[in-house]
């Protein structure tokens, strides 16, 4: 079981609208930037969102990440088939001393 | 920036696995960056084996502390990962990546896959 809890799954229809929350504690959420990747089965994972809610160069505005607190929120607005994949989110954790990752939500776009 | 694995793809139980990053594009010497490597066996999540800073100081998942080295060979561009006493559970695709100093892996390589059996 991971430090960082995300739902295993989630879906939408095309165009509309998805959240994927990511739940963790002081000691890394709480007190550390949080990045989101995008992993398409077979392939290695993207990075989509730094530092919180940052977009790499290429990366559409779609696509948003906000925290608060001790939780994170990667945000997909206009969905289209080629988001379905697995999004993870990671982040620091200070008493452990290593980069952790969430369990992964798994997104079908119907 | 690229990055890429190499090394066997099958590995007895109980032996070492070792596996190679070489990285082009780019330095691994800098001190704006840590180097790291990443696991995920097949069907589970991601896990962080352990970071290199510097080419010297190493942080290391408290779960396989005990049996993992990383270091690097600055000339040849190249970062390693050794992890000893291999189990059917060590079974995953690796992946190296670059650490931003925001813990971000922003470049990631394709991954190699590595078999655990007899």
């Amino acid at each position: 079981q991971s430090v960082l809890t995300q739902p295993p799954s989630v879906s939408a229809a095309p165009g509309q609208k998805v959240t994927i929350s990511c739940s963790g504690s002081s000691s890394n959420i709480g007190n550390h930037y949080v990045s989101w990747y995008q992993q398409v089965p077979g392939t290695a994972p993207k990075l989509l969102i730094y530092e919180n809610n940052k977009r790499p160069s290429g990366i559409p505005d779609r696509f948003s990440g906000s925290r608060s607190g001790t939780s994170a929120t990667l945000g997909i607005t206009g969905l289209q088939t080629g988001d379905e994949a697995d999004y993870y989110c990671g982040t620091w954790d200070s008493s452990l001393n290593v980069v952790l990752f969430g369990g992964g939500t798994k997104l079908t776009v119907l | 920036l690229q990055l890429q694995e190499s090394g066997p793809g099958l590995v007895k139980p109980s032996e070492t696995l070792s596996l190679t990053c070489t990285v082009s594009g780019g330095s691994i010497s800098s001190s704006s960056y840590y180097w790291g490597w990443i696991r995920q066996p097949p069907g589970k999540g991601l896990e962080c084996i352990g970071t290199l800073y510097y080419s010297r100081s190493t942080y290391y998942n408290p779960s396989l502390k005990s049996r993992v080295t990383i270091s690097a060979d600055t000339s040849k561009k190249q970062f390693s990962l050794n992890l000893s006493s291999v189990s059917v559970a060590d079974t995953a695709v690796y992946y190296c990546a670059r650490l931003l100093a925001t813990y971000t892996y922003d470049v990631w390589g394709q991954g190699t896959m590595v078999t655990v059996s007899s």
